[in-house]
């Protein structure tokens, strides 16, 4: 079992749909979660964290964390075809295990289509 | 204007030949960390390192030599033994202070062996 695991896409959705990217981890003790949205052929640039169970929203994104099902999910309202990128799910073990170490996901592709 | 700097944006590498990347940031951070993104994959740990004049090996340091003599700095040396060098090499930086783990990107470097 991957670390962290990320529904492999590619996702396609229209302008203006909410996009619904999930994302699972394996290690119970992991303590921070973050997405990042990468580019074709860029650097990841991050976009939300999330420390603590619940919602976490952000302009039109919304972080979506359950400790106990060990899923973190990403929402995107009202798609624009500017989100089309790969997403990055990461986790932080936390300090006394990995020394603030993140691990990622492999991504998913989202395009929004015009 | 802080930021990470990363250099050079696209190299050339013969076989045999080692190469070092440079990382440089502005923004005061402790932390700072070398990936590797293969295409359509996620990012790999190569070294990390908390403070100048210490560092830690990640997930896949074999053929990789890192040195941290300031904080501003973390060059990566891409060996004659690491056999399948081609990637995109991430360098990312965070602070150590506080409750939240939040790593930032520099632009990238794309390394090409021919």
């Amino acid at each position: 079992q991957k670390e962290v695991e990320q529904n492999s896409g590619p996702l396609s959705v229209p302008e203006g749909a909410i996009a619904s990217l999930n994302c699972t981890y394996s290690d119970r003790g992991s303590q921070s979660f973050f997405w990042y949205r990468q580019y074709s052929g860029k650097s990841p640039e991050l976009i939300m964290s999330i420390y603590s169970n619940g919602d976490k929203e952000d302009g039109r994104f919304t972080a979506q964390l359950n400790k106990a099902s060990q899923y973190v999910s990403l929402l995107i309202r009202d798609s624009q075809p500017s989100d089309s990128a790969t997403y990055l799910c990461a986790v932080n073990k936390g300090r006394e295990t990995s020394g603030s170490r993140l691990t990622f996901g492999e991504g998913t592709q989202l395009t929004v289509n015009p | 204007d802080g930021g990470i700097t990363q250099s050079p944006k696209y190299l050339f590498r013969k076989e045999g030949q080692n190469v070092t990347l440079s990382c440089e940031q502005n923004l005061n951070h402790d932390a700072m960390y070398w990936y590797r993104q293969d295409p359509g994959q996620g990012l790999r740990l190569i070294y990390y390192s908390q403070i100048v004049n210490d560092f830690q090996k990640g997930d896949i340091a074999e053929g990789y030599s890192v040195s941290r003599e300031k904080k501003e700095s973390f060059p990566l040396t891409v060996t004659s033994a690491q056999k399948n060098p081609t990637a995109f090499y991430l360098c990312a930086s965070r602070m150590t202070s506080g409750a939240y783990n939040e790593q930032f990107f520099g632009p990238g470097t794309r390394l090409t062996v021919l």
